[in-house]
């Protein structure tokens, strides 16, 4: 059963630019959650998504926004990049929301974004 | 607010030698714990889920405790390897509108010869 994929692995933009990432879920999983890692602030919860509702939103402004496919791919953009955005982005697939219950998350290999 | 804080920040410690981490939470209402293990660039591993009703749970070498009345948690290694060289992520899942999963800084455990 293949694993939670991300793409790209790596990433370098510019400032005041766009990005999108991706996310292929392992199959038959209908959630999938994003976040943001950064050496000083950890693993920060970014949104949810199930069967291609939001389902929980973190504290990050509306720069970043992403959103569901019907076969569970996700996808996550980041419009007028900055510096601070530079981190590694991870995803997670589960079978259901995490409020729904003690659901496994499986997290891919993530993306590093860096920031020029 | 939903918290999660763990301690200590970091560990060394030599090969063949037993540790415990400690994740202490204030999210509310309770749904889950969750640890994790981060090997370095890559994403978290997940150890263990524990519900409310669970006091240990297992998985080889690794031990996890819950006391949901005080609202504390454990990790226990056992007979530490040098693989277990990683970031250890305490994770607090709430329930109904407080369903958020709410991440731990983490500890960094270092396994020395």
């Amino acid at each position: 059963k293949a694993g939670v994929t991300q793409t790209p692995r790596y990433l370098i933009k510019t400032r005041g630019q766009q990005v999108t990432l991706s996310c292929s879920p392992i199959s038959g999983h209908r959630s999938v959650s994003w976040y943001q890692q950064t050496p000083g602030q950890g693993l920060q919860f970014l949104f949810e998504y199930f069967s291609e509702t939001q389902r929980n939103k973190g504290n990050f402004p509306g720069r970043f926004s992403g959103r569901q496919f019907s076969n569970s791919r996700s996808e996550m953009n980041v419009s007028t990049l900055e510096l601070g955005d530079s981190a590694l982005y991870l995803c997670a697939s589960s079978l259901a929301s995490a409020g729904q219950g003690a659901y496994e998350q499986f997290f891919g290999p993530g993306t590093r974004l860096t920031v020029l | 607010k939903n918290q999660v804080e763990q301690s200590p920040q970091s560990l060394i410690i030599l090969e063949g030698k037993n540790c415990t981490l400690q994740c202490n939470y204030t999210v509310s209402p309770f749904s889950n714990l969750r640890w994790y293990k981060q090997d370095t660039g890559r994403g978290p591993v997940s150890l263990t889920i524990m519900t409310f009703s669970e006091n240990t749970k297992s998985n080889g070498r690794y031990t996890a405790t819950l006391d949901a009345d005080t609202k504390q948690s454990s990790l226990h290694i056992t007979a530490s390897q040098l693989s277990d060289s990683a970031s250890y992520i305490c994770v607090v899942s709430g329930a109904g509108t407080a369903s958020k999963l709410t991440f731990g800084t983490g500890t960094r455990l270092q396994v020395t010869l």
